[in-house]
Order: C-alpha cells, then structure tokens, then sequence
C-alpha cells in the first residue's frame, strides 16, 4: 500500500450540486496530481499542485479547482456537478524534483445523478 | 499537444506465451511511467524509465525506452494468469496517460 489516502471512497450527489474531494499525500512528498478515469478509459490529468499553487493543468474546465495545504495535502473543488463528472477521481504524490514515480491513493468513486 | 498512444487497446494471451505492449509519444519527454491497475482498484507503479535505452526488468516484465523514437515497449515473458490487469504507461512528470492496454491471460 502506498502511504496516500483519499477521501471519501464513494459518493453520490445530485447533477448542479458542489463536491470536495481530499488527498493526503505520502511523506515527503512536496506534490499533488489530480486525475479523472471514466469507466474504461485512462486517467485524464486534471491539474498538479506544488508548493500551494497550481503547476499544470490539463483541458478542464473553471469549474475544476484545487487546493494544497502547507502539509501538502489537498482538495479538489467541482461545482456545478454535471453528468459526465461520474468517474473515479485519483490524486498521486510525488517529489517535483524527483526520479522516482508517483504514487497514487485508491481513489474516489464519484457517481453524479 | 502531447499525445500518448498505447497498442495494442485489448490483449488476449494464453500462459506461457510472451508479448509485447507498445507505448508511442508525440513529443519529447524525459521520463516515462508503467502503471498497472486491477479493476475497480487504483493504479500500481512498476517502472520509471529516465534515459534513453533505459531498460528495467521486474520478474515476468520487461520495461525499455527509446526517446529518439518517442517508443517504450513492455515486454511480458511466459505469461501467467495473475498479469490478468490494464497495463498504461505515462509520459512528462505531470504524467499523461495513454488509453490502456487490457491484458487477459488464460490457462
């Protein structure tokens, strides 16, 4: 098991409804990575957080934010829920200026009705 | 845009047998990630490849990298059942993933 968790596990909310997902990333770890995997497809990159602030991000929308906390730890904020927003939700940590992989928690299964 | 595409999508194999799982990228890149995941679990790491003619071997798997071809291959040798997982490899250190390869092996 890798030392990163995630919670919840599972939820469910209704479509317009806001959702905030959380990570605590492994220690020493200075790096956070959020992720989207719809059924049967590859993690889409959402964004990454380093040192408290955005350091990347892929082709999401506004609605997609984040968080990092002095500890490292971090949220992933979606509002305005929609349909599509279904999937399971990974963060993975890591070292920025590392060679090492990341590791990743078990994810959040979010379900959007 | 970076584009990460794996071949093949599905894979169908019978013990013992080997294969190879190909992983191309579209632009430069130094370093490359394989992940493993069972359904319904998250993603396990098994090779970060970092140089050019990086190979890296981890029991029945066999990780190797070309960056002037933009190509990682993931050889599997006398397949056994438990490999049965998705297989997706990853690209820059924000980590794009390609689509996946879905590797079933059987008796």
């Amino acid at each position: 098991e890798t030392g990163v968790t995630q919670s919840p596990t599972h939820l469910i909310k209704t479509r317009g409804q806001q959702v905030t997902l959380r990570c605590s990333s492994q220690s020493g770890h200075n790096t956070v990575s959020w992720y989207q995997q719809a059924l049967g497809q590859g993690p889409q990159f959402i964004f990454q957080y380093y040192r408290e602030e955005e350091n990347g991000r892929g082709n999401f929308p506004p609605r997609f934010s984040g968080l990092q906390f002095p500890n490292y730890s971090s949220e992933l904020n979606v509002n305005a829920l929609e349909l599509d927003d279904s999937a399971l939700y990974l963060c993975a940590s890591s070292v920025k200026t590392g060679n090492t992989e990341a590791f990743f928690g078990q994810g959040t299964r979010l379900t959007v009705v | 845009e970076l584009k990460v595409e794996q071949n093949p999508l599905f894979l169908s194999m019978q013990e013992g047998k080997n294969y190879t799982i190909y992983c191309n990228y579209s632009t430069t890149s130094d370093r490359l990630y394989w992940y493993r995941q069972d359904p319904g679990k998250s993603l396990e790491s098994l090779f970060v490849l970092l140089s050019n003619g990086a190979v890296k071997q981890e029991g029945r798997l066999m990780a190797s990298l070309d960056t002037k071809a933009r190509l990682s291959t993931l050889h599997i040798t006398a397949a056994v059942h438990d490999l049965s997982a998705t297989y997706f490899c990853a690209v820059e250190r924000d980590m794009r993933f390609g689509a996946g390869t879905r590797l079933t092996v059987k008796p």
